[in-house]
């Protein structure tokens, strides 16, 4: 079954709004959770790390004051998309790991944001 | 960058097996070979990973070269559901996996009835 659990799956919102994605680890505690997004027909590209108690860690290009992340739990990282416009309509996707040794990275079945 | 090179689209008949080639040839003694794939508008499914020697399990194979430059998946009895994105990934793992993983454009497996 999942491990990982992303919800919502699909949100329609307006320009210049603000949107939040949850990502849950299911039975275990993650304290490193990674956001992806993906345009179609390209591959999934990183946009963050996400630690449990402090910041998050962006990749080059990435806005961090547009994409907000909290990771206030070892179960939960939410990435908030600021201020949404219709170029940032894509497929976002988290992932997270268990804590024991060569335990491979699972994702969640992505968040699809329509920003009209 | 992603370190690995893959074919960008093969084609597999239904219940032959398929076999997904990567290269992988500035690998480290440290780095692990992942395999993941993506079915349409779903999140990555992790299907297996090895260091130097082969592996298997009820998903599928993976043989990796002695000299750990490529490795090949394969789908032993391929089916319309394998119709998917396959993605090498090589990753240094710690131990609590807490490594990024970094994709790059994967091979498109079409399974064909």
């Amino acid at each position: 079954g999942a491990v990982v659990s992303q919800h919502p799956s699909r949100v329609i919102c307006k320009s210049g709004t603000s949107v939040k994605i949850e990502c849950r680890s299911l039975d275990f505690q993650a304290t490193t959770m990674f956001w992806y997004r993906q345009f179609p027909k390209q591959s999934l590209m990183l946009m963050a790390t996400s630690n449990e108690g402090s910041k998050a860690t962006y990749e080059q290009g990435v806005e961090k004051d547009k994409f907000l992340i909290n990771h206030a739990s070892l179960t939960l990282s939410t990435l908030t998309v600021t201020s949404a416009h219709p170029e940032d309509s894509s497929f976002y996707i988290c992932s997270a790991s268990r804590p024991t040794d060569n335990s491979p990275l699972h994702f969640g079945n992505g968040t699809r944001l329509t920003v009209t | 960058d992603a370190k690995t090179t893959q074919p960008t689209s093969m084609d597999c008949a239904e219940g032959r097996a398929a076999n997904l080639p990567c290269n992988h040839s500035t690998i480290s003694g440290n780095e692990y070979v992942y395999w993941y794939r993506q079915i349409h508008s779903q999140g990555p499914q992790y299907i297996i990973h090895g260091l130097k020697n082969n592996e298997t399990n009820e998903m599928a194979s993976l043989i990796i070269t002695e000299d750990r430059k490529s490795s090949t998946l394969i789908l032993p009895h391929a089916t319309l559901r394998d119709t998917a994105v396959y993605y090498c990934i090589v990753r240094v793992d710690y131990g609590g996996a807490t490594n990024k993983l970094i994709f790059g454009t994967g091979t498109l497996l079409a399974v064909q009835p």
